[in-house]
């Protein structure tokens, strides 16, 4: 089974750019979630899709902003980009979301997107 | 506000040697704690996880310790290896609530041969 396959893996973008980011979950994984991840604040939440809604979002400025597709593939999007966006964005997709027990609701991640801004 | 909080940020241990790894939590309402293993490169992969109503949990030469009423929980790896030289991330949520992980900030463990 193929796992969270996440596109493309290096981007490098100059300020004011936006930028779109894939994401395919693992098959049959119905909610997915975007992560980013920097050396000085580390894994931080940005949101959850699931059946095609975003149920949850982080503390991030409106610049960011995501979808999810009938078949649970995910983008997300960040206009106008700053030189601080510089991350890695990290996806994972779990089975379900709050039912059916913890296992489940075990997230897994893909290998991220390294965005440079430059 | 961080809501895990992880340490040591970085531990170096001998081959064969003990590594623990600490976190304290803020929320009551957390019920799931997940250890993430991260290597260079990769996006991070769950090692091992841990529900409040149990104690401890050991998969291999890993094990969580979980003390609910002091609000913390460690990993421990024991016979440390060269391989397992990573980053380990704790996490926590509220499963059937907040889907969002909350992750601490990470430890670089270093295995020396």
């Amino acid at each position: 089974k193929a796992g969270v396959t996440q596109t493309p893996r290096y981007l490098i973008k100059t300020r004011g750019q936006q930028v779109t980011l894939s994401c395919s979950p693992i098959s049959g994984h119905r909610s997915v979630s975007w992560y980013q991840q920097t050396p000085g604040q580390g894994l931080q939440f940005l949101f959850e899709y699931f059946s095609e809604t975003q149920r949850n979002k982080g503390n991030f400025p409106g610049r960011f902003s995501g979808r999810q597709f009938s078949n649970s593939r995910s983008e997300m999007n960040v206009s106008t980009l700053e030189l601080g966006d510089s991350a890695l964005y990290l996806c994972a997709s779990s089975l379900a979301r709050g039912t059916g027990g913890y296992t489940k609701n075990i997230q897994y991640f893909g290998a991220g997107t390294r965005l440079s801004v430059l | 506000q961080q809501q895990v909080k992880q340490s040591p940020q970085s531990l170096i241990v001998q081959k064969g040697g003990i590594s623990i790894i600490n976190c304290a939590y803020e929320n009551t309402a957390f019920d799931y704690f997940p250890w993430y293993q991260q290597f260079p490169g990769k996006g991070p992969a769950l090692l091992i996880a841990i529900r409040p109503d149990v104690s401890e949990k050991k998969e291999g030469r890993f094990t969580i310790s979980f003390n609910k009423s002091a609000k913390q929980f460690s990993l421990h790896i024991m016979d440390s290896q060269p391989g397992d030289s990573a980053t380990y991330f704790c996490a926590a949520n509220r499963v059937g609530g907040s889907e969002k992980l909350v992750f601490g900030k990470g430890t670089k463990l270093t295995v020396n041969p």
